[in-house]
């Protein structure tokens, strides 16, 4: 696609529930990162990956957070046991290569949990 | 650890008026820096990437500035319009690996 694309753009749970975050990035893009924002706060950086690993994992908040990316493409943030803490817009972002060029976001997936 | 600040947090101007936003850096040893603009509701648009050997940036009118040895960067906008609008942020990655660690951003508003 022309862009990053993340889906859903919107998503209300339950507390408790699991939820599945996905990242469709630019195509030949090798790098692709994790962000949180919060209301009225900064970005809040999750993860990063170069291909299919993950160099820098160090933002994920807790062990209910895990992120897979597969074929080099895709990437799936999922939340488990859901709690209101964890509303935030989550945005994608994916990149050519390795951090000299320009890096571009997603619209983002904005989460309510209830 | 990195930490970008960006201050004030929102500013109101008259459209017209040229103006200039801040941004700090604790670690000047950065591998570039990009500012970004963000509309209420949407994602991230790149406005301008600068890298550590550069000095600054120009695109129409905005032009970024980047003092390693202060840590500081500054976006000038030139002229400002009502459709500049929106909240500005700046971002600093130290190393080609790294994540980028953004400011809180600053929320701008240019009055017709």
């Amino acid at each position: 696609g022309a862009g990053v694309s993340q889906s859903p753009s919107n998503k209300v749970t339950e507390k408790g529930k699991d939820v599945e975050l996905r990242c469709d990035p630019i195509s030949g893009h090798t790098a692709l990162y994790w962000y949180r924002q919060s209301l009225g706060q900064g970005l809040e950086f999750l993860i990063y990956f170069q291909g299919n690993s993950a160099p820098d994992k160090s933002g994920l908040p807790s062990d209910r957070f895990s992120a897979e990316r597969t074929g080099g493409s895709v990437s799936t943030l999922t939340i488990q046991r859901t709690q209101q803490e964890d509303s935030a817009v989550y945005l994608c972002a994916s990149s050519p290569d390795r951090g000299g060029n320009t890096i571009y976001f997603g619209e983002g997936s904005w989460l309510t949990v209830v | 650890k990195q930490e970008v600040t960006q201050i004030p947090a929102a500013l109101s101007v008259p459209e017209g008026e040229n103006l200039v936003l801040n941004c700090s850096f604790t670690d000047s040893a950065i591998y570039n820096l990009q500012w970004f603009r963000q509309d209420p509701g949407k994602g991230l648009t790149s406005l301008l990437l600068i890298q550590s050997s550069q000095r600054e940036q120009t695109s129409g009118r905005l032009n970024a500035s980047l003092d390693k040895s202060s840590g500081r960067s500054t976006l000038y906008i030139a002229a400002s319009q009502p459709g500049d609008s929106a909240t500005y942020l700046c971002a600093v990655r130290t190393g080609a690996n790294s994540k980028l660690t953004f400011g809180k951003g600053i929320t701008l508003s240019v009055r017709p």
